[in-house]
């Protein structure tokens, strides 16, 4: 697609519970990232994938967290056992090649968790 | 008690008038510089991007500037539109090898007609 599509578009989850997120990159482009934003402010970096590789998740919290990029298929972020921090907006963004380079966000997912 | 909500850095501006939003940057070996645009409710938006090669680069409306000595960015919005309104964050790749980008607090800029 044109655009980087993300769903669910909100998703509320009881602590404790599984919550996965879904992103389409841009058809074409290579790298995908997944961030964090909390409060409508800081972006914190989780995990960057070279197609379906992991190239870098040097953010991703050691426990809980899992993401995968698999050939043919949406990329998933997916956070087991949910906490009440763990709320926050997750937004994936594409690009084309590795380097110095734009990287294109889509609309994110609000993830609530109660 | 605790205040709880965030108060972003504002910037008021007159519909028309020019905008300046400030940056400060972390990272001395960061080689490129991204401005994005976020509306309430969406995803960050490319505004423009310049190289540490470059000290200046403008768009349609929009110039960036770059200060390596002091590590500091900035963008400067001609003719600001209520459109403009928004939270804007810069981002810099400090590591080429893989693209990651590492964004600086967000300035909210208003817009009043």
């Amino acid at each position: 697609g044109e655009e980087v599509a993300q769903t669910p578009k909100h998703l509320v989850r009881g602590e404790g519970q599984k919550a996965k997120l879904y992103c389409a990159p841009i058809k074409g482009h290579s790298y995908v990232f997944w961030y964090q934003q909390v409060l409508k402010n800081e972006f914190k970096f989780l995990i960057s994938f070279q197609n379906e590789n992991v190239f870098d998740e040097t953010g991703m919290p050691k426990e809980r967290f899992s993401a995968k990029c698999l050939p043919n298929s949406p990329c998933s972020l997916e956070i087991q056992a949910t906490k009440l921090e763990d709320s926050a907006v997750y937004f994936c963004a594409s690009s084309l090649r590795q380097g110095n380079t734009e990287a294109f966000f889509g609309q994110g997912t609000r993830l609530t968790v109660v | 008690g605790e205040s709880v909500g965030l108060h972003l850095p504002t910037l008021s501006v007159q519909e028309g008038d020019n905008s300046i939003i400030n940056c400060a940057y972390s990272n001395s070996a960061s080689d490129y510089f991204i401005w994005y645009k976020q509306e309430s409710g969406k995803g960050p938006q490319f505004i423009i991007d310049i190289r540490s090669n470059m000290d200046k680069r403008q768009g349609q409306r929009v110039t960036v500037l770059l200060n390596k000595t002091v590590k500091h960015l900035s963008l400067q919005i001609a003719a600001t539109q209520p459109g403009d309104s928004a939270v804007y964050f810069c981002a810099e790749n400090y590591d080429t090898e893989n693209n990651r980008l590492a964004f600086g607090k967000g300035n909210q800029v208003v817009v009043i007609p």
